[in-house]
């Protein structure tokens, strides 16, 4: 099983439609969670982080859920600057001198007009 | 410059030659990451660097071989690749190795490496 798991996709929305995406992940030791955006081409940025209370950035929503070990993101009235891929990160302490980052392969994301 | 700085962004070598990557970060981070990124793969940790000294090599083949000289820096060094090693390589800094909400991970922009 891989350690996160995310639907390749591609998504393709029209403008303004509203999309979710899911990922789940293998360690229940994980700690913290993440949702990153990779453009075409370009390096993953953080989008933004996840807490266990859900949390809100604009059009942007979150979620986690540690009983069945899985993360959303909701965004809200697509705009075409939103393609890209996003990518589901998990930080799991193994128990040694890192705390490693665990990528997804990401979850494609179409927005058009 | 501001962020992290990768050169070269494109690079094509054959099976035989030797080359390096660069990285310098200019963010004061003490922690640095080399990941390799292939098509329709996740993103895949290879070295990490705490204050100059490894702390994680995931099983890289030794072909691949990193340098810190100093926390700001961050090499690769490559020789012997194989076709297979085609990739994007993508370096990064944080603040320390906690790596929890408050202290995120930046990437440089990458080196797309082809092997021929």
């Amino acid at each position: 099983r891989k350690e996160v798991e995310q639907d390749p996709g591609p998504f393709n929305v029209p403008e303004g439609a509203t999309v979710a995406f899911n990922c789940t992940y293998s360690n229940s030791a994980s700690q913290s969670f993440f949702w990153y955006r990779q453009d075409c081409r370009k390096e993953p940025k953080l989008l933004m982080s996840v807490y266990s209370s859900g949390n809100e950035d604009g059009r942007f929503t979150a979620q986690l859920n540690r009983a069945s070990q899985y993360i959303s993101l909701l965004i809200r009235d697509s705009k075409l600057s939103d393609s890209a891929t996003y990518l589901c990160v998990v930080n799991a302490d193994y128990g040694g001198a890192t705390n490693k980052l665990i990528f997804g392969t990401g979850t494609l994301l179409a927005v058009q007009p | 410059e501001t962020g992290v700085t990768q050169t070269p962004r494109h690079l094509v070598m054959g099976m035989t030659n030797k080359k390096s990557l660069k990285c310098e970060q200019h963010l004061g981070h003490n922690a640095m990451y080399w990941y390799k990124q292939s098509a329709k793969k996740p993103l895949e940790l290879m070295f990490v660097y705490n204050f100059k000294e490894q702390t994680e090599n995931n099983s890289v083949p030794s072909r691949f071989s990193p340098e810190c000289p100093n926390s700001s820096h961050l090499f690769l060094h490559l020789h012997t690749l194989q076709p297979e090693d085609s990739a994007l390589y993508l370096c990064a800094s944080s603040q320390d190795l906690r790596l929890t909400a408050s202290y995120e991970q930046y990437f440089g922009p990458g080196t797309r490496l082809t092997v021929t």
